[in-house]
């Protein structure tokens, strides 16, 4: 299986500040035969589900803010929010969709500071 | 607009089973892979495998293989997760997912259906 380790476990910053949350994956989860990172970040705020904010590493999904940005390739990824809104308070997955069984980081408790 | 609705909230006792619905709506139900994933009280996202509903075809991870059960009814656009033998450690917030595309991440969910397994 692949694992997947975020860090930090937690952080808190400013609101209009810069949060970065970096996920590691065990193995590639690069396709080479298109290029393709098979990993995605969720945010997921208390009572709700998760919610898809960027797949293919880096493509955001439609409707999520462009603060929201993610990047990386091979085994090394970043989810970074720009300018932090107090609305993004909220725990971050990655998630591997190279291979089964599909695998997520333990999570980030992002908070504002 | 896509929407996945999940059966209400189930309280078993050790030992016992249960069956967690997930009625899409919105999309055509059979041309998209349902995922099952869960989330113990204060934990992290556990993923417990997918079903196709065109030809119900699934895929469990190794974990739950014995006593995992996904099924479908086309008729109703219903996905359905059965785990039997149930202990406390599977207390969790139960999920279902589309994949959009596969391989693909999960585009929509449903809202949960919280199982409390206790004596």
């Amino acid at each position: 299986d692949i694992v997947m380790t975020q860090s930090p476990d937690s952080l808190a910053v400013s609101l209009g500040e810069r949060a970065t949350i970096d996920c590691k994956s065990s193995q590639s989860v690069l396709y080479s035969s298109n290029n393709r990172n098979y990993l995605a970040w969720y945010q997921q705020k208390p009572g709700q589900p998760p919610k898809l904010l960027v797949f293919w590493a880096s493509t955001r999904e439609s409707g999520v803010p462009d603060r929201f940005s993610g990047s990386g390739s091979g085994t090394d990824f970043t989810l970074t929010i720009s300018s932090l809104q107090a609305e993004d308070a909220a725990v971050y997955y990655c998630q591997q969709y190279y291979t089964t069984p599909r695998t997520f980081g333990q999570g980030t408790k992002l908070e504002i500071k | 607009q896509v929407q996945l609705v999940q059966s209400g909230a189930e309280v078993k006792k050790p030992g016992a089973s249960v069956k967690v619905s997930c009625k899409a709506s919105g999309f055509i139900f059979t041309g998209y892979y349902i995922h099952w994933v869960r989330q113990a009280p204060g934990q992290g996202l556990e993923w417990m495998g997918w079903i196709s509903p065109n030809s119900g075809d699934t895929n469990y991870a190794q974990k739950f293989q014995g006593r995992v059960s996904m099924t479908r009814d086309t008729s109703i656009s219903t996905a359905y997760v059965e785990l039997s033998s149930l202990t406390s450690g599977d207390t969790a917030v139960y999920y279902c997912a589309r994949l959009p595309y596969d391989p693909g991440p999960f585009d929509h969910w449903g809202q949960g259906t919280l199982v409390t397994v206790s004596s």
